[in-house]
């Protein structure tokens, strides 16, 4: 079945260092979503991607879509502590577009 | 202010016995959905409604029943016959399908004395 697949899994870095994490469907994407988790919290929206190679920025954050529409990556430039937490990729489900496929997820601890 | 409320914030269970999860929107959207979320799994679908008195079920429905009798409210029953029961409960809305970003409730921690 269609999968959405992320890596890495989990991600230590130092403050002030930088922070990629991927995301590869199985299948082509209309569209991609991006949600951080805190620790303890729900899951917030950040951001989605529709068009093929689009790029969007958010402050330090960089979103990019493939061109192929099927992989996705979040880039932080220069981590801090407030960015702490789970980072889920998700993308509709091309059976049923009302259902979206979640990947597992990139946690990223980031140490002062 | 408007968002989804999630009811109670933690929840005990014993054998045999069915319990209700509340999840309350006022942004007046049309869709809703109840997601479990297992540690290092991710979210999974339980069910899901677009439209008054109509849900369907998810990719986990075995265990649970919704109902959708009011738009702004969409109650999950966690039945006895959901054997593995604790989970990080999930309720979000969107405008209308998935295509939309997702709005989520704070959650229900659910456990099983």
């Amino acid at each position: 079945g269609q999968q959405v697949m992320q890596i890495p899994q989990y991600q230590h870095v130092q403050e002030g260092e930088d922070f990629t994490t991927y995301c590869n469907s199985s299948t082509t994407l209309s569209n991609i979503q991006w949600y951080k988790q805190r620790p303890g919290g729900h899951p917030v929206f950040l951001i989605q991607l529709v068009k093929s190679g689009e790029v969007k920025k958010q402050k330090r954050l960089t979103f990019q879509f493939g061109e192929a529409k099927k992989n996705s990556s979040l880039h932080i430039t220069a981590t801090q502590t407030t960015d702490v937490g789970t980072y889920f990729c998700a993308g509709p489900n091309a059976g049923n577009n009302r259902k979206l496929i979640w990947g597992l997820g990139t946690s990223l601890a980031v140490n002062p | 202010d408007g968002g989804i409320t999630q009811s109670p914030k933690y929840l005990f269970r014993k054998e045999g016995q069915n319990v209700t999860l509340s999840c309350e929107q006022n942004l007046n959207h049309d869709a809703m959905y109840w997601y479990r979320q297992d540690p290092g799994q991710g979210l999974r679908l339980i069910y899901y409604s677009q439209i008054v008195n109509d849900f369907q079920k998810g990719d986990i429905a075995e265990g649970y029943s919704v109902s959708r009798e009011k738009k702004e409210s969409f109650p999950l029953t966690v039945t006895s016959a959901q054997k593995n029961p604790t989970a990080f409960y999930l309720c979000a809305s969107s405008i209308w399908t998935s295509n939309e970003k997702l709005f989520f409730g704070s959650g229900t921690q659910l456990s099983v004395l």
